[in-house]
């Protein structure tokens, strides 16, 4: 069955401090797999796609690579602005379902 | 206006009544989602429309009914819930498979 895991499951860091979330992923086929935001109060807002091990994608202080069973968003001198719920999503190849894990809580602390 | 747009943001009904969500889209999109967000589990998917066929039901509840009368507009019909289905009700768009799906900001449903 397709799953997504994502550790940690909350992380606080100081501004300025660099670290990375995990996606871990089981899927059959990978169609693609989905970094997205989530505010308090907000629906996810979409960050990137990623469609085979390898690739890479960036967005401000925001990376996110990708290799055959995982994912990582890697966040550079973040803000306290960057604090949100990370979400990670994969489609395999079976049906058109994204596959959601239960996110990171990031807290960046000025 | 563009994006996703979610009415009502907030909905609290008793377990008797019959409501209804409402989603619009203004991204041209021709497939349309609704979710189910609890706190501490993963997005639940309930419904996928595609070009306003339902191609997906996630083994949901018959008291959930949805409606897709076009590719812009997407409800969902409530009616005798159940407190375990106070929930966020997300709905998104998308271009179809392997695609990024866009959310709304959600309703927040609370069943007395």
């Amino acid at each position: 069955e397709d799953q997504v895991t994502q550790s940690p499951e909350a992380l606080r860091l100081q501004e300025g401090e660099s670290s990375s979330l995990n996606c871990s992923y089981t899927v059959s086929g990978l169609r693609g797999l989905f970094w997205y935001r989530q505010d308090p109060g907000k629906g996810p807002e979409f960050l990137f796609t990623l469609y085979s091990a390898g690739e890479e994608k960036e967005k401000e202080r925001l990376k996110a690579t990708l290799t055959k069973k995982e994912s990582f968003l890697h966040i550079t001198a973040p803000k306290p602005e960057d604090s949100a719920t990370y979400l990670c999503a994969v489609q395999g190849n079976t049906g058109n379902q994204f596959y959601f894990g239960t996110g990171t809580s990031l807290t960046v602390i000025p | 206006e563009t994006g996703v747009t979610q009415t009502p943001r907030h909905l609290v009904m008793g377990m008797t009544n019959k409501k209804s969500l409402k989603c619009e889209q203004h991204l041209g999109h021709n497939a349309m989602y609704w979710y189910k967000q609890s706190a501490k589990k993963p997005l639940e998917l309930m419904f996928v429309y595609n070009f306003k066929e339902q191609t997906e039901n996630n083994s949901v509840p018959s008291r959930f009914s949805p409606e897709c009368p076009n590719s812009s507009h997407l409800f969902l019909h409530l009616h005798t819930l159940q407190p375990e289905d106070s929930a966020l009700y997300l709905c998104a768009s998308g271009r179809g498979a392997n695609q990024p799906q866009h959310f709304g900001d959600g309703t927040r449903l609370s069943i007395l």
